[in-house]
């Protein structure tokens, strides 16, 4: 079974647009971690954001804010404001603290944020 | 501020050579590893090191060697290439070998094998 699963190949949002961007994953481990990553047409993986498993909260990092639902499994990442700048790739990803963690990713969403 | 610095950036090989892709960190992270990025398949672990001296397999190691003598440089062999290993390579790091720690990425390889 995908530990991590991500149902939307792509999306699309208009500029200043919100767009959530879905994440469900899978995990007997009481501990771990969620992360999202963006990747830019020109390759690079940029670290956005990041969820404990014992967070109470969601997390925010500017315009990213990351809805943990932890009953649900599920860990969508929810852009405000889109920007051109945010048409990208999307990765979601968990780390698990069993064993020696590694970090295991999704297939990816594309995102295109048009004027 | 290097951080995790990959070479080459772009390589060709005929199906049947040998090279090693280099990656190296000046950040004194224990945890390194190597994933492979296909379209449609995110990004796969071939193999990660926990430590100098320790590595293990990851999703897909066949194909694929690895050694960590040194804290900063991970190495990643292919011993004789084939066109099933035609991807983009990344190396990444990590300080924590725990749930919490994000993973940095270097800029990628693009490996075309003929």
């Amino acid at each position: 079974a995908q530990k991590i699963t991500q149902t939307q190949p792509g999306m699309f949002v208009q500029e200043k647009e919100a767009v959530t961007l879905d994440c469900t994953y899978d995990t007997s481990d009481p501990s771990y971690g969620l992360f999202w990553y963006k990747q830019p047409s020109s390759g690079e993986m940029i670290f956005l954001i990041y969820q404990g498993s014992y967070d109470q909260q969601n997390a925010t990092e500017g315009r990213y804010s990351l809805n943990f639902q932890k009953a649900r499994k599920s860990a969508n990442l929810v852009i405000s404001a889109s920007q051109l700048g945010d048409s990208a790739m999307y990765f979601c990803a968990m780390r698990e603290d069993g064993g020696y963690s590694t970090l295991t990713f999704g297939k990816g969403t594309m995102l295109l944020v048009s004027p | 501020n290097a951080g995790v610095t990959q070479t080459p950036k772009f390589q060709v090989l005929k199906t049947g050579q040998s090279m090693t892709l280099q990656c190296a960190q000046d950040m004194n992270h224990e945890y390194m590893s190597w994933y492979r990025q296909d379209p449609g398949m995110g990004l796969r672990l071939i193999h990660y090191s926990v430590g100098a001296g320790i590595t293990d397999q990851g999703e897909v190691p066949n194909g694929y060697n690895v050694s960590r003598s040194t804290t900063e440089d991970f190495p990643l062999r292919l011993l004789s290439a084939a066109p099933s290993q035609t991807s983009v390579y990344f190396c990444a790091s990590s300080y924590s070998t725990r749930s919490t720690g994000e993973l940095f990425f270097g800029e990628g390889s693009r490996l075309t094998v003929l």
